[in-house]
């Protein structure tokens, strides 16, 4: 148990379908991620928040939109996505987004695009 | 940021100690070593950091060289549990806000 929850573990959609992933952390921590994994691939930065605005987005496209409506509390909205974003998305969470704070991770939610 | 080379693939007998080395050559004096773990399927695991002293906690303890160009994270005692793969990451200003996570190197421990 890291301190950080992210629901679902497993989610298929459709094509044309819209959900959201949640990801809530316990630590008091400022700073929040999400990352993607996929297969056989490292993983990949998408967004940051500290303190609920947003400082990095690199490069993902406008289908995946994340929300973070408070410190403990990170959403990723997904609409129209592709079979090829299927992958393992991770939520994180640090102290603060600097380099000496260590991040903690969830367990992840396993997404499958149909 | 600094890159960092792992081995592939490292084998550890269950009770042994497990070292995992890393180098990183072009680290700057602000840059921090991290290593984190997965176990497959799973969020990575965070282990231990460091700067420039070793650091040992519950998990592990992590060597780095006098002259930082490398560092070596030890299991004390491996149990198949520990089976995963181990990743060993710079982390400065220059990264921005990312973890960097390259191959990593996989540990399998055997009975």
């Amino acid at each position: 148990e890291t301190g950080v929850t992210q629901t679902p573990r497993h989610l298929v959609m459709g094509m044309t379908n819209k959900k959201s992933l949640k990801c809530e952390q316990h630590l008091g921590h400022n700073a929040m991620y999400w990352y993607k994994q996929s297969a056989k691939k490292p993983l990949e930065l998408m967004f940051v928040y500290s303190l609920e605005e947003r400082v990095e987005n690199n490069s993902v496209p406008s289908r995946f939109s994340p929300e973070c409506p408070n410190s403990s509390h990170l959403f990723l909205h997904l609409h129209t996505l592709q079979p090829e974003d299927s992958a393992l998305y991770l939520c994180a969470s640090s102290r603060q987004p600097s380099p000496d704070a260590e991040a903690f991770f969830g367990q992840g939610t396993r997404l499958t695009v149909v | 940021d600094a890159k960092t080379t792992q081995p592939p693939s490292m084998d550890c007998a269950e009770g042994r100690a497990a070292n995992l080395p890393c180098n990183h050559s072009t680290i700057s004096g602000n840059e921090y070593v991290y290593w984190y773990r997965q176990i497959h399927s799973q969020g990575p695991q965070y282990i231990i950091h460091g700067l420039k002293n070793n650091e040992t906690n519950e998990m592990a303890s992590l060597i780095i060289t006098e002259d930082r160009k490398s560092s070596t994270l030890i299991l004390p005692h491996a149990t198949l549990r520990d089976t995963a793969v181990y990743y060993c990451i710079v982390r400065g200003v220059n990264s921005g806000y990312a973890l960097n996570f390259g191959k990593g190197t996989s540990l399998l421990v055997t009975p």
